[in-house]
């Protein structure tokens, strides 16, 4: 099973600001198959990238994912008072897909 | 606009199974090319695939689970269920259902539910 490791566990910034957040994993994940997605308390998670740097339809193009083999990166060039919420990436290269266990991004 | 929504029992006692079904509006479980699927949030721990579906009946389940669990679909309503049997108290989680779409043979999760908590006690 192919573990995911997300950092920072938090992460505090302002409005305006970039934010960058990594997901690791324990073995490569083949052809890229990785996606984040966004939860907000109280509602539905959204995919928000799939295929680690393909925006899902709708998705503002602040949000961009990048990386291959066990590295990779959400990146969300100026954030919005929105984009405060939890992000979670996900391996679906291999069974079982698997989770990385979040990075929750507060207003500083 | 695709809209899941699951719906069962809040409450369900140790060693019985657990059922839940997922209404879908606003597409079709038996659409070409995509998937329905469940995962879960235990509280305090990360998201958990449980497995996933095909309209023809078609399943793939998480090893961990495989023993436990069975995914359907009724076409004609439009739904599909999942059931996990003998549980206990680590089965206590918040429950998704979700529509994967596909490329190449790999299911990502386009669209969620928002998903119901299921607490395992006596």
């Amino acid at each position: 099973e192919i573990i995911l490791t997300q950092s920072p566990g938090t992460l505090s910034l302002s409005p305006g600001e970039r934010a960058t957040l990594s997901c690791r994993a324990s073995q490569s994940v083949s052809s890229s198959y990785l996606a984040w997605y966004q939860q907000k308390p109280g509602q539905a998670p959204r995919l928000l990238i799939y295929g680690a740097s393909s925006r899902a339809t709708g998705i503002p193009d602040r949000f961009s994912g990048s990386g291959s083999g066990t590295d990779f990166t959400l990146t969300i060039s100026r954030l919005e008072p929105e984009d405060f919420a939890m992000y979670y990436c996900q391996q679906y290269g291999s069974s079982p897909y698997t989770f990385g266990q979040g990075t929750k991004l507060e207003i500083k | 606009q695709l809209q899941l929504q699951e719906s069962g029992p809040g409450l369900v006692k140790p060693s019985e199974t657990l059922s839940l079904t997922c209404s879908v509006s606003g597409g079709s479980v038996s659409s070409s090319g995509y998937y329905w699927g469940w995962i879960r949030l235990p509280p305090g721990k990360g998201l958990e695939w449980i497995g996933y579906i095909y309209y023809s009946g078609s399943t793939v389940y998480n090893p961990s689970l495989k023993s436990r669990v069975t995914i359907s679909v009724d076409t004609s309503k439009n739904q599909f269920s999942l059931k996990l049997s003998s549980v206990t108290a680590v089965d206590t989680a918040v429950y998704h259902c979700a529509r994967l779409s596909s490329w190449r043979g790999r299911n990502w999760f386009d669209t969620w539910g928002q998903g119901t908590l299921v607490t395992v006690s006596s």
